[in-house]
């Protein structure tokens, strides 16, 4: 079935370090992937999403390239601040159905 | 692992009715739970966040005496979708957990109104 692997955590890099966040799918046919966002006691936000093969999203600083042929939707962002400490979720959409990776806990030290 | 579990994964419910999604957390206490709604190839939506013992917390837009939410203990969570009609037809997802331990997803409930 279809699902989504991502990277344990707890990710801990200092403020401006260049972050990446793997995120790995296995789905049939062509999901939409996302990543979410999750601010300490917030629901999740939408960061970023992309819709079929070679699309790039980006938000915020924040970007992830579709590629299909690694099935594999990366995070990835050149200097982090120490706001963008939050838990971060990769996830696609199959058919009007969400999976959801277990999520990526990002701790950014000043 | 923490486990979230979803009820039920389908239904079809006749418009004016009401249906009841349940949230539980099987080897957890959940403090807090959310409820999401995803609309057709858009993302999703929070609709509520839920604590134990306290009223539910709406976003804006959603009507809460439409959307009932309850969270009566540390394990449950319920969403009633009260008098319901073709355009609630939706997916419905919840997560359970808290900010130490990180949050579980549901394996969401396909509502379809006829």
């Amino acid at each position: 079935g279809d699902s989504v692997t991502q990277m344990e955590g707890p990710v801990t890099l200092s403020e401006e370090a260049f972050l990446t966040i793997n995120c790995t799918y296995t789905a049939t046919g062509y999901p939409s992937l996302f990543w979410y966002v999750q601010y300490p006691g917030e629901g999740l936000q939408l960061l970023l999403k992309a819709t079929k093969a070679d699309d790039k999203g980006s938000n915020k600083g924040f970007e992830a390239t579709y590629r299909k042929e690694t099935t594999s939707f990366h995070l990835e962002k050149g200097s982090v601040q120490v706001s963008d400490s939050a838990v971060y979720f990769c996830a696609l959409d199959n058919f009007n159905k969400f999976y959801f990776g277990s999520g990526t806990k990002l701790n950014v030290k000043p | 692992g923490a486990v979230v579990s979803q009820h039920p994964s389908r239904v079809i419910c006749k418009s004016g009715t009401s249906v009841k999604i349940e949230c539980r957390s099987l080897d957890f206490q959940a403090t807090t739970m959310f409820w999401y709604r995803q609309f057709p190839k858009q993302s999703l939506m929070l609709m509520a966040t839920s604590n134990e013992g306290s009223k539910a917390t709406y976003e804006q837009g959603v009507e809460k005496d439409k959307f009932l939410i309850n969270h009566a203990s540390l394990t449950l969570s319920t969403l009633t979708v009260t008098s319901a009609h073709p355009e609630d037809s939706s997916f419905y997802i919840c997560s359970a957990g808290d900010d130490y331990y990180g949050y579980t997803f549901g394996s969401g409930t396909r509502l379809t109104v006829v």
